[in-house]
């Protein structure tokens, strides 16, 4: 199976500071389609998962642009520009390219 | 809207078996891909399993396969997870999702004598 690798597992940030939270992946996620299937997910406290970013780099509708996605072969990072309050929770990155998905472990970002 | 709501979830014995129910609703179900997604108390995710739009492909990860099913009624919209032979440690909170997109709410599966 691929092993996703996340870091930090915990990010403390004030607000309004920048954070940015890397996924490694063990092989590449290049699809034979050519795309990369790394996706990053919110899960708030309490609550459901939610998908923030797909394939990489694509912020899913009402995401705010706050949130970003980049990376390439096994290297991604999601970055958030400027922490708010709500953005508190733990965050996990997804490969979809191979079967299992899998998932990385997590990053709980709480506010400093 | 999509809608993804989970029921069928409770306290089982070991050994025993559940059949989880996923009402989907706010999409033609009949499209998509389906998705299994469980989270054990205070951990990660972990990718169950996936169905295609017309059953005929499925997919198990390994901690799952021979012992859960998964099966979706298009006339129904519905999806649906038969887990047998449960073990203490299938006990978890188990999503049902529109291959990541959307998510239920998630419903409580507890193993245990």
């Amino acid at each position: 199976d691929v092993v996703m690798t996340q870091s930090p597992l915990s990010l403390p940030v004030a607000l309004g500071q920048p954070a940015s939270i890397s996924c490694r992946s063990s092989q590449s996620l290049v699809y034979s389609d050519g795309y990369i299937y790394l996706n990053w997910f919110q899960q708030r406290p309490g609550q459901s998962p939610r998908r923030l970013i797909y394939k990489v780099s694509n912020r899913d509708s009402g995401v705010p642009d706050r949130f970003s996605g980049s990376g390439s072969g096994t290297d991604f990072t999601l970055k958030i520009s400027r922490v708010e309050a709500e953005d508190v929770g733990v965050y996990y990155c997804m490969q979809g390219t191979h079967w299992p998905k899998t998932f990385g472990q997590g990053t709980k970002v709480e506010i400093k | 809207e999509v809608q993804l709501v989970e029921s069928g979830g409770g306290l089982v014995q070991p050994g025993g078996s559940l059949r989880l129910s996923c009402a989907a609703s706010g999409f033609t179900f009949s499209f998509y891909w389906m998705s299994w997604v469980r989270q054990a108390p205070g951990k990660g995710l972990e990718w169950l399993a996936n169905i295609k739009e017309d059953g005929s492909e499925k997919y198990y990860v390994d901690s799952v396969r021979g012992r859960f099913t998964i099966s979706r009624d298009n006339g129904k919209n519905s999806l649906y997870l038969q887990m047998n032979n449960l073990r203490a440690e299938d006990s978890a909170v188990y999503y049902c999702s529109r291959d990541g997109a959307y998510w239920g709410q998630g419903a409580l599966v507890t193993v245990s004598s």
